[in-house]
């Protein structure tokens, strides 16, 4: 089975602070993804990679940045959280040449900037 | 744009009973995904289909893909309470655009 591992299941940080969420996937998978999923807007792309060293903007990229220096390791950044950030990310990877791939996703971060 | 549309958005059903979730998108796609997600939990894959025609089954769930309609249903058979859960469907362009869910709720 594929598994997506993201490293925090819930967190809690304050404005202006600094968040990495990291994600590792165990199943050599070229492509990688960030979502996010806020009630009544479904899922949105935030970055996605097709390789290590080379990613994406998606469609709402403002405020975060990814980091992919290994294969099996996606790392998304806040570099200053805000209170619109606020949301549960979603970590996906998959073998499909191309994002149009189907997704295995990780168990998802809940994040909450007070 | 590719846009992709479910329907109902909300399904409350008694157990026993069938009904259809729809999927509708916009531009010509050959690759249509269904995916479920419980509260608090990610999205769990459930169906590809890959082609026009294309019908898969798993267990009181079944998937078919028209791609000439562009339309994408799944049925479900018998509905039981461990089904309840929000359905995605999610549609092949330059990337995955997903609808924006349908949240099942089978009570006894």
């Amino acid at each position: 089975d594929v598994k997506v591992t993201q490293s925090s299941r819930y967190l809690v940080k304050r404005t202006g602070e600094k968040v990495f969420l990291e994600c590792v996937q165990d199943m050599d998978h070229e492509n990688m993804f960030w979502y996010r999923q806020d009630p009544g807007l479904g899922l949105r792309l935030i970055y996605f990679s097709y390789d290590v060293k080379m990613k994406e903007k998606g469609d709402i990229p403002e405020g975060y940045s990814v980091s992919r220096e290994k294969k099996e390791r996606f790392s998304l950044i806040l570099e200053s959280a805000s209170t619109n950030q606020t949301s549960m990310y979603l970590c996906a990877s998959s073998l499909w040449p191309g994002v149009g791939g189907e997704l295995f996703f990780g168990e998802g971060s809940r994040l909450t900037v007070l | 744009e590719l846009k992709v549309e479910q329907n109902p958005l909300f399904l409350s059903m008694q157990e026993g009973k069938n009904y259809t979730i729809y999927c509708n998108y916009s531009t010509t796609s050959d690759r249509l995904y269904w995916y479920r997600q419980d509260p608090g939990k990610s999205l769990e894959s459930l169906f590809v289909l890959l082609s026009n025609g294309a019908v898969k089954q798993e267990g009181r769930l079944m998937a078919s893909l028209d791609t000439k309609a562009r339309l994408s249903t799944l049925h479900i058979t018998a509905a039981v309470h461990d089904l309840s859960a929000t359905y995605f469907c999610a549609v092949a362009d330059d990337k995955l655009i997903f609808g924006t869910g349908t949240r099942l709720q089978v009570f006894p």
